[in-house]
């Protein structure tokens, strides 16, 4: 069965520093998506990125990058720059490579950026 | 492109209560999910379907919940009887399998059962 788990319950950090949260999967399935959401102060649930299992190259989209360390069965975000409008909660979630598999949540880092 | 709409956005009840709530998900996107998310925590998957079909209920407490996505579009979750532990904030998700499968969340239905 798959499982998803955010050992960091909260950071803080301050603006326009790099930061990273960790995330850590357990999956029997050669195949899988790992996806980081953003879940705001009202409560929206924004996608940022995902990595694909059988990418080796990490992904990037704007500020956000991925360290995806397979033998680890790891996934951190990582975060570049951080801005104010940063500070939310983040999920880590995996969906196995079966079609029929929903993806499963962690239980989410809340990060607050600070001036 | 529209997102996925949700509503009500909030609901109050007494327990026992019954309670619908409601998701239009992102045009042509083929996979619906409802999630609970208490206070403080992850998204919990109850259901979710591929057009009409039902993949997986298995979280769904079927005593009291119920789900349907009739035509393959819509879809309205039900709690028959609402108890206090059903307090959570209710969200709905779609995506489409063809492309790659990445959820788009709607903003949720906050539900407080007193």
């Amino acid at each position: 069965a798959q499982k998803v788990t955010q050992t960091q319950t909260s950071i803080s950090v301050v603006e326009k520093t790099t930061v990273t949260m960790d995330c850590v999967y357990e999956t029997r399935d050669s195949s899988y998506f790992l996806f980081w959401y953003k879940q705001t102060a009202s409560g929206e649930i924004v996608f940022l990125i995902r990595q694909d299992s059988y990418k080796k190259e990490n992904a990037t989209v704007g500020h956000y990058s991925l360290n995806f360390q397979k033998p680890k069965s790891s996934i951190g975000l990582i975060i570049t720059a951080t801005q104010i409008e940063d500070s939310a909660v983040y999920f880590c979630a995996m969906r196995e490579g079966n079609n029929n598999n929903a993806p499963r949540f962690g239980a989410g880092t809340k990060l607050s950026v600070k001036p | 492109e529209a997102g996925v709409t949700q509503s009500p956005r909030y609901a109050v009840l007494q327990e026992g209560q019954a309670v619908s709530f409601w998701c239009d998900p992102i045009s042509g996107h083929d996979t619906l999910y409802w999630y609970q998310q208490p206070r403080d925590q992850g998204p919990q998957l109850l259901v979710y379907f591929r057009d009409e079909a039902v993949i997986d209920n298995s979280q769904l407490p079927s005593d009291r919940f119920s789900a349907v996505r009739p035509k393959g579009t819509n879809s309205t979750l039900k709690i028959q009887s609402a108890k206090q532990g059903d307090t959570a904030t209710y969200l709905c998700a779609s995506s489409f399998l063809g492309r790659g499968d990445t959820q788009y969340f709607g903003p949720g239905t906050r539900l407080l059962v007193l």
